[in-house]
């Protein structure tokens, strides 16, 4: 089992530019969660879904896209690429509310 | 916005020495995690607790959950150059909160020999 996959694993973007950071699980878990985390801010919930064809914002939703066609899967786009964008963005699972997230490997994105 | 806040942000200690993180809400939590994430990696589960006043135990290690539900800490007793990282917590509200896992800010632990 590969648990929690995240593609690419860095990335540079210009300003303005668009791009899908993609997350996949091989744990059946309905929970899937994007943070992302900056210095000194800890991990910030951007986007969450409880499970294929449901999602809901998190804490700073602005300038970021998700859909959950799957179980499997759940993209995160950014629309037109902004420098504050620049961030680590770690991919999380859990099998319902009160249980551990399993967290994916991370992207590591700049943005020019 | 539910708030969840660790002091220090930083800690540098020597082997051997014991070191404590705290995690204060502003809201009242259904329950805590902790996590540690390694210099370059990601964050690892590493306990949850749900009961107020709870203290649970993993070697070195104790957490625990304050009676009212709203603080927790994490406790390192003799420290070894294994432990560093940065120690974070996460709840989720008692109330309103829906499914988010609110994490906090962190503490970064660097152990010297």
């Amino acid at each position: 089992n590969a648990g929690v996959t995240q593609t690419p694993k860095f990335q540079v973007l210009k300003t303005g530019q668009s791009m899908t950071l993609q997350c996949a699980q091989d744990m059946n878990h309905e929970y899937m969660s994007w943070y992302r985390q900056d210095p000194g801010m800890g991990l910030r919930l951007i986007h969450y879904s409880v499970g294929a064809g449901i999602t809901d914002q998190g804490e700073v939703p602005n300038g970021y896209n998700v859909s959950r066609s799957t179980t499997e899967d759940f993209p995160l786009r950014l629309l037109s690429a902004a420098p504050s964008q620049t961030s680590v963005y770690f991919c999380a699972t859990r099998r319902d509310t009160y249980n551990e997230q399993f967290f994916g490997p991370g992207t590591r994105l700049t943005v020019l | 916005g539910q708030q969840v806040m660790q002091i220090p942000q930083y800690q540098h200690v020597q082997e051997g020495e014991d070191f404590t993180t705290y995690c204060n809400s502003s809201t009242t939590l259904s329950n805590i995690q902790w996590y540690k994430q390694r210099p370059g990696g990601h964050p690892v589960f590493l306990i949850q607790l749900v009961k107020s006043g709870e203290v649970k135990k993993q070697k070195r290690l104790t957490f625990q959950f304050g009676e009212a539900k709203k603080n927790s800490s994490l406790h390192i007793t003799a420290t070894q150059t294994t432990d560093v990282g940065t120690y974070f917590c996460a709840g989720n509200r008692l109330t309103g909160g829906g499914n988010k896992l609110t994490f906090g800010t962190g503490t970064q632990l660097k152990v010297e020999l």
